[in-house]
């Protein structure tokens, strides 16, 4: 059974841009949660999507935005880039909003300049 | 914040020993997780411990939970190489937001 897949794994980008990031679940998980994973921030929570609905948001600007699609897959767009979301986003999936725990995909590492 | 703190922050053994990190959150919780996480690579589910249970064996891991003390540990015997990671928790409280904490850096000596 195929893992959490995130693409791409690496992007460099140019502040003020803005990039979109992916994220294809587990199949049959509905539950995508995205995390910022920084060294000086630690993992943190962005957003969580159930069924095409965020269903929670963590304290981020609203430069941060997601959807998630019929088929479960989700989308992370960050604009305006700034030099402190350089960061490694993860996203994570779970059958049931993770009360069984999360499958992690390897990450997008996202250098902004 | 719910957001765990693990403790100690970095952690060298030699191959064989026991590994033990400590996990300590605030608020009331429904479930406790911990992952482990290589080195710039995504976080791997190790464990789930409920609410409701005290101890959770898996292989060589074991995991610990007191409610009344809000913590956690989680043991690692017989270490290998192979083990040298981050190691977080996770809490949740309403099922749907999990808080990492700070991690515990692990380093088994061969």
């Amino acid at each position: 059974k195929a893992g959490v897949t995130q693409t791409p794994r690496y992007l460099i980008k140019t502040r003020g841009q803005q990039v979109t990031l992916s994220c294809s679940p587990i199949s049959g998980h509905r539950s995508v949660s995205w995390y910022q994973q920084t060294p000086g921030q630690g993992l943190q929570f962005l957003f969580e999507y159930f069924s095409e609905t965020q269903r929670n948001k963590g304290n981020f600007p609203g430069r941060f935005s997601g959807r998630q699609f019929s088929n479960s897959r989700s989308e992370m767009n960050v604009s305006t880039l700034e030099l402190g979301d350089s960061a490694l986003y993860l996203c994570a999936s779970s059958w049931m909003q993770g009360t069984n725990g999360y499958t992690f995909g390897s990450g997008t590492r996202l250098t902004v300049v | 914040s719910q957001q765990g703190e693990e403790d100690p922050q970095a952690l060298s053994i030699q191959e064989g020993e026991n590994a033990t990190m400590n996990c300590s959150y605030k608020t009331s919780i429904n479930n406790l997780q911990w992952y482990r996480q290589n080195s710039g690579r995504g976080l791997v589910h190790l464990i789930l411990i409920r609410s409701n249970e005290r101890e959770k064996h898996s292989g060589r891991l074991r995991v610990t939970l007191d409610t009344s003390k809000k913590s956690s540990s989680l043991l690692i015997t017989a270490s290998r190489a192979a083990d040298t990671a981050s190691y977080f928790c996770a809490t949740d409280a309403n099922g749907n937001q999990f808080y990492f904490g700070t991690g515990t850096s692990l380093t088994v000596i061969p």
